[in-house]
């Protein structure tokens, strides 16, 4: 099972946007709208930020927003904050009951 | 308040066993899919198995096919994963998960973590 593929970092100043690309095959990413997306800081659990491809939980800014074309799912952070310097994982839903994750991306807010 | 605590973790031996335990709270345990995720320290994420809220659906990642087991016991709010044949690439926090989406394998994504668990595979 090869994991989804993700950048290993991104950056960006304050106030700006950025987006994470998470890619996968027709059968999980393009498969299915099963693509969640967590955030996690060091020495915590993963948080869950974005779900069915384009869900936010509550409690989550709606600067956080998730999308899907074909096989690449994409999650974009608007006014991006310091507190938003974390590390981001994609997920997906992959046929015979299995989920896949990405290998994650280092958020770095400069 | 929705609470997964696991616990079990330890160091064993490679080849040995072990049981990780994790206790539910807060929520119908019974009407939710439960997966275990597991995080070598410093490195990311990997789904190692999910099972659907009757257990009639299972499903492994590839490196712990035929090795681990996930079970869970709806009557006493507790989900297992029992361990085999662990090997050193075994090492990892082991974090218990619940599903968001009642009746669903993985809809809505992996809600409420718990903190986690050591395994440490090492002679």
């Amino acid at each position: 099972q090869s994991a989804l593929t993700q950048p290993a970092s991104v950056s960006g100043s304050p106030g700006q946007s950025i987006t994470i690309s998470c890619t996968g095959t027709a059968s999980d990413v393009g498969g299915y709208d099963y693509v969640s997306w967590y955030q996690q800081y060091p020495g915590k659990a993963p948080k869950l930020i974005i779900y069915d491809v384009r869900n936010r939980p509550s409690g989550v800014p709606d600067r956080f927003s998730g999308s899907k074309s074909g096989n690449t799912a994409s999650l974009t952070i608007s006014g991006l904050q310091a507190e938003d310097e974390s590390d981001y994982y994609c997920t997906a839903y992959r046929s015979s009951t299995t989920v896949v994750f990405g290998g994650g991306t280092k958020l770095t807010v400069l | 308040e929705v609470q997964v605590v696991e616990s079990g973790g330890d160091l064993v031996p490679p080849g040995g066993s072990l049981r990780l335990s994790c206790a539910a709270s807060g929520f119908i345990f019974d009407d939710y899919a439960m997966h275990w995720v597991r995080q070598v320290p410093g490195k990311g994420l990997e789904w190692v198995s999910g099972i659907s809220w009757n257990s009639g659906a299972i499903g492994y990642a590839d490196p712990v096919k035929g090795r681990f087991t996930i079970s869970r016991d709806n009557d006493k709010n507790s989900l297992y994963l029992q361990m085999n044949s662990l090997r050193s690439d075994d090492t990892a926090f082991y974090y218990c998960v619940k599903a968001q989406v009642r009746g669903s394998f993985y809809g809505g994504g992996l809600d409420s973590w718990g903190r986690g668990t050591l395994v440490t595979v090492s002679s």
